[in-house]
């Protein structure tokens, strides 16, 4: 299956400092997502991206489809307690109909 | 109410049962899907269903099986489970080309 690069895959941060992550992959893929996961819940989506170049923001939350359409970032600004959890990039060939999902970046806000 | 729920939340049992868990959803969406999450590997696909009729393949089916009985529930079955197969378990609909929407997850352990 395809494989989907996500780093860093933990983050230890004071609370107020800004985060960016990003997701790689060999293939090209027409559409990006990502989720965030809190303990015991499932996968919640944050933002979706379906065009290269685009540039999308969720309140503290910016995410973009890298212009190569194989990378994708995001990026949160001032963080806060409540932004601890599993962050998870996905995305899905222009030639198929399955999503892949990254492996998850792990962030732990202190306060 | 939650729109993908799954059933049970937690299951415990022995190796070489038959094991079976269930997801429903009342969000209309013709998609279903199913996940396995694992430490360090994200989200890897069992098994998908774009329609009552329709079943197809992942990226790890080999020792599952489902069943789509109707627009809303779709099931995944383990026939004879074994200690590798011990993870979480993910409910996901979706819309055509659309982003999925996850269930609360199933914990299960094989002993």
């Amino acid at each position: 299956g395809q494989q989907l690069n996500q780093s860093p895959q933990s983050m230890f941060i004071q609370e107020g400092e800004d985060v960016s992550m990003n997701c790689t992959s060999s293939s090209i893929f027409n559409t990006w997502l990502w989720y965030k996961q809190d303990p015991g819940e499932g996968p919640v989506l944050l933002i979706a991206l379906y065009k290269a170049g685009e540039l999308t923001s969720n309140g503290r939350l910016t995410a973009q489809f890298g212009i190569t359409r194989k990378d994708s970032f995001l990026n949160i600004s001032a963080s806060i307690p409540s932004d601890v959890g599993i962050y998870f990039c996905a995305g899905q060939l222009s030639t198929g109909n399955q999503f892949y999902f990254g492996t998850g970046t792990s962030l732990t806000v202190i306060p | 109410d939650a729109d993908v729920t799954q059933t049970p939340r937690n299951r415990i049992t022995k190796t070489g049962k038959r094991i079976m868990l269930e997801c429903s959803q009342t969000k209309g969406h013709d998609r279903m899907y199913w996940y396995r999450q694992d430490p360090g590997l994200g989200l890897r696909l069992i098994y998908y269903s774009f329609d009552v009729k329709d079943i197809n393949k992942g990226e790890i089916s080999d020792g599952y099986s489902v069943s789509r009985q109707a627009q809303a529930k779709f099931s995944l079955s383990l026939e004879s489970a074994i200690p590798n197969q011990t993870a979480l378990y993910f409910c996901a609909t979706s819309a055509p080309a659309q982003p999925q929407h996850f269930g609360d997850g199933t914990r299960l352990s094989i002993l």
